[in-house]
């Protein structure tokens, strides 16, 4: 099993533009997360999801948005990019179904805007 | 909210010896887990170690072991017999119910040959 993919992995965005990180997770939990890791600031939670169709916002969802239409798939979608949103982004599912054993990540993807 | 404090933003220790990252959390809830996670330059978040706030007990794995101390609201990691492949930032992290997973801010470890 893969866990949780994140593609892609490295990206350069010049600024105004817009992208979309892709997260799929193989485990068939309802709980998704995405957080921003900025140098020595630690994660920040952007959104959650507790399953299909329901999203709420983190600590830090200005400028982002995020849908999830399935149980798999969890994007995170970036509209008018600026140079405060380089960041390395780490998408998360619960790991073994409960949140007494945290989550599992994705490897993440290295965002600079330009 | 919950807050996670790690106040030593980078350490260094000799391979071989021994090291104490320290957190400690504020938290009004009763029911919650701490973990510590592992982020190596690969960028891999990888989880360490977990204590649940029940268990008087403190959590070993292989070398690493914590200090739960509850009523200070304190949790710190210590790893033994440094190794090289230890170098990472370290997270300290906790989660109750089904809030999401709250970070500290980390600290950026040094294992030296």
């Amino acid at each position: 099993n893969a866990g949780v993919t994140q593609t892609p992995k490295f990206r350069i965005l010049k600024i105004g533009q817009s992208m979309t990180l892709q997260c799929t997770q193989d485990m068939n939990h309802n709980y998704m997360y995405w957080y921003r890791q900025d140098p020595g600031m630690g994660l920040k939670l952007i959104y959650y999801s507790v399953g299909a169709g329901i999203t709420d916002k983190g600590e830090v969802p200005n400028g982002y948005n995020v849908s999830r239409s399935t149980t798999e798939d969890f994007p995170l979608r970036l509209e008018l990019a600026a140079p405060s949103q380089t960041s390395v982004y780490f998408c998360a599912c619960l790991r073994g179904g409960s949140w007494d054993y945290g989550y599992t990540f994705g490897s993440g993807t290295r965002l600079t805007v330009v | 909210a919950q807050t996670v404090t790690q106040s030593q933003p980078e350490m260094s220790v000799q391979e071989a010896e021994t090291v104490t990252l320290s957190c400690t959390y504020d938290t009004s809830e009763s029911n919650y887990y701490l973990f510590w996670y592992k982020q190596p330059p690969s960028r891999q978040m990888i989880l360490v170690i977990r204590q649940e706030a029940y268990k008087q007990q403190n959590a070993t794995e292989n070398r690493f072991s914590v200090n739960f101390q509850k009523a200070a609201k304190s949790f710190s990691l210590k790893i033994s017999d440094s190794q090289l492949g230890d170098t990472a930032m370290y997270f300290c992290a906790f989660i109750s119910g089904n809030t999401p997973l709250v970070f500290g801010k980390g600290t950026r470890l040094s294992v030296i040959a």
